[in-house]
């Protein structure tokens, strides 16, 4: 399977602090892509890092990418209750434009 | 807001009915992939369709279908319906210019009972 896995399952804080997400994939990639979705909803598309990217910023959001680890973050700080929500990353696939998810990590924020 | 639009929000039926979603795609878009996603999980890739041909398919059997108009909107058909298809169905439309960047719709939920 080439899904990738996101780490932890579940995550929960506390309002105002910093949420990160961790993503593991299995075959090399152009691009590597953040989505949110809220309760049973579409998804929200966050950020897209390509292989060659190593960081980017967007907001509140910072993603880092390491091919050589296969592997990627998402940190989102100074956290608000708006965040609540559940987070997948998402890897294309051969170059396809098929996208390969993983299970996602449900972040829950306390007030 | 994305763009991306799918008819109709819910949809219940019975086993071994027969269902058309509908997606519309984002201005300038010409790509349009779908999606299943069960409760609890991510979605899972079931096929792309570019200039109205079938552009890649995921592990779904042949009564998962679909179709590709000329304005670029899109149809998922699903013939003989089981209870293990009950679940999110999503559209994502593209510019096949982007690889890998998809604009996704707010889905349709789907019950089979």
């Amino acid at each position: 399977s080439q899904q990738g896995e996101e780490d932890p399952q579940a995550l929960s804080i506390q309002e105002g602090e910093n949420a990160t997400m961790n993503c593991s994939y299995k075959t090399s990639i152009n691009n590597l892509q953040w989505y949110r979705q809220n309760s049973g909803r579409g998804l929200v598309h966050l950020i897209l890092i390509r292989s060659n990217e190593r960081e980017k910023h967007s907001g509140r959001l910072r993603v880092t990418l390491d091919t050589s680890k296969k592997s990627s973050s998402l940190l989102i700080t100074a956290s608000r209750a708006a965040d609540t929500a559940s987070y997948f990353c998402a890897t294309d696939f051969q170059g396809a434009q098929k996208l390969v998810f993983g299970q996602g990590t449900r972040l829950t924020i306390n007030p | 807001e994305t763009g991306v639009t799918q008819s109709p929000t819910h949809l219940i039926k019975t086993r071994g009915q027969q269902v058309t979603l509908r997606c519309s795609s984002q201005s300038g878009h010409n790509t349009v992939s779908w999606y299943q996603q069960a409760l609890g999980q991510g979605p899972q890739f079931i096929f792309q369709y570019y200039r109205e041909e079938e552009n890649g398919r995921g592990n779904f059997p042949p009564r998962f279908s679909g179709l590709q108009f000329p304005n670029y909107s899109s149809e998922l058909n699903v013939n003989a319906l089981e209870l293990d298809d009950s679940a999110l169905y999503l559209c994502a439309s593209s510019q096949n210019t982007h690889p890998g960047e998809q604009f996704f719709g707010p889905g349709t939920r789907l019950t089979v009972l």
